[in-house]
C-alpha cells in the first residue's frame, strides 16, 4: 500500500544552525506534497508546499525539494530559531484516491 | 485560528460506548478530512468527504463512520469503543479535493476507560 517514510524521528540542532528532514514515498503517482508543523497543543500547518512539476520551492528560511525519479524529498530549514521547534510532518497525496498519507513526524528541538 | 472549529474538546467515555465527533469545515471549503493521532504517532487518514459525497478512505475501522451534510459540516461516528481507540481526531478542510493546502481543526481529544 502507499506509505511514506520520514528520517530522522527527532533532530536536536543548535539555533542558527540548518536542519534537514527527509521523506521517500511509496506511489509514483503522487504528486502534491507538503509539509506540516505541528506546535504542541494545536493541529498541524501548512508551511511549504511542492508539486510533481517543481524540483524545488522556497520561502525564506524554509526550502524543500523533490526528486521524482527517487521518489524523495527534503525539507531543509536555514538559521533555525527556538521557535521553530515543533514537530514536522511531509506528506504525500495519491491520485488514485485522493488520500493524503502522513509521514511519522520529526521533532525537532532548537538549542537557544 | 486556521476556521476549522471542532466539537467537543475533550471527550471522556467508556469501553463499548458510541460518541460522535464533530466539525465545521472554513467558508467555501468543499472538501472535509478526519484524521486519527494517537499518542507519540504521526496523523493517520481516516476519510475524506468532498461536497457530501466520500472521497477518499483510508485505514479508517468499520465501528467508525462518518458523513457530510448539506452544509458541508461532518460528523465521526465512533462505536463499540475500545482502549485503543483513545487519541486525538483531527478534522481538516480544503477548497478542492486533495490537491491544496488543508487546515486543521483544534482537535478532540477522545479518552476511552
Amino acid at each position: 500500500g502507499e506509505n511514506v517514510e520520514q528520517h530522522p524521528s527527532t533532530l536536536s540542532v543548535q539555533e542558527g544552525d540548518s536542519a534537514v528532514i527527509k521523506c521517500t514515498y511509496s506511489d509514483s503517482a503522487s504528486n502534491y506534497f507538503p509539509w506540516y508543523k505541528q506546535e504542541l497543543g494545536k493541529g498541524p500547518q501548512l508551511i511549504i508546499d511542492i508539486r510533481s512539476n517543481v524540483g524545488e520551492k522556497k520561502d525564506q528560511r524554509i526550502a524543500v525539494t523533490l526528486n521524482k525519479t527517487a521518489k524523495h524529498f527534503s525539507l531543509h530549514i536555514t538559521e533555525t530559531q527556538p521557535e521553530d521547534s515543533a514537530v514536522y510532518f511531509c506528506a504525500a497525496v495519491y491520485t488514485g484516491g485522493f488520500k493524503t498519507i502522513f509521514g511519522a513526524g520529526t521533532r525537532l528541538f532548537v538549542k537557544a | 485560528d486556521s476556521g476549522v472549529t471542532q466539537t467537543p474538546k475533550h471527550l471522556i467515555t467508556a469501553t463499548g460506548q458510541r460518541v460522535t465527533l464533530r466539525c465545521s469545515p472554513r467558508s467555501g471549503d468543499l472538501s472535509v478530512y478526519w484524521y486519527q493521532q494517537s499518542l507519540d504517532q504521526g496523523l493517520q487518514f481516516l476519510i475524506q468527504y468532498y461536497n457530501g459525497e466520500e472521497r477518499a478512505k483510508g485505514n479508517i475501522l468499520e465501528r467508525f463512520s462518518a458523513q457530510q451534510f448539506p452544509d458541508l459540516h461532518s460528523e465521526l461516528n465512533l462505536s463499540s469503543l475500545e482502549l485503543g481507540d483513545s487519541a486525538l481526531y483531527f478534522c481538516a478542510s480544503s477548497t478542492s479535493l486533495g490537491w491544496d493546502e488543508q487546515y486543521f481543526g483544534p482537535g478532540t481529544r477522545l479518552t476511552v476507560t
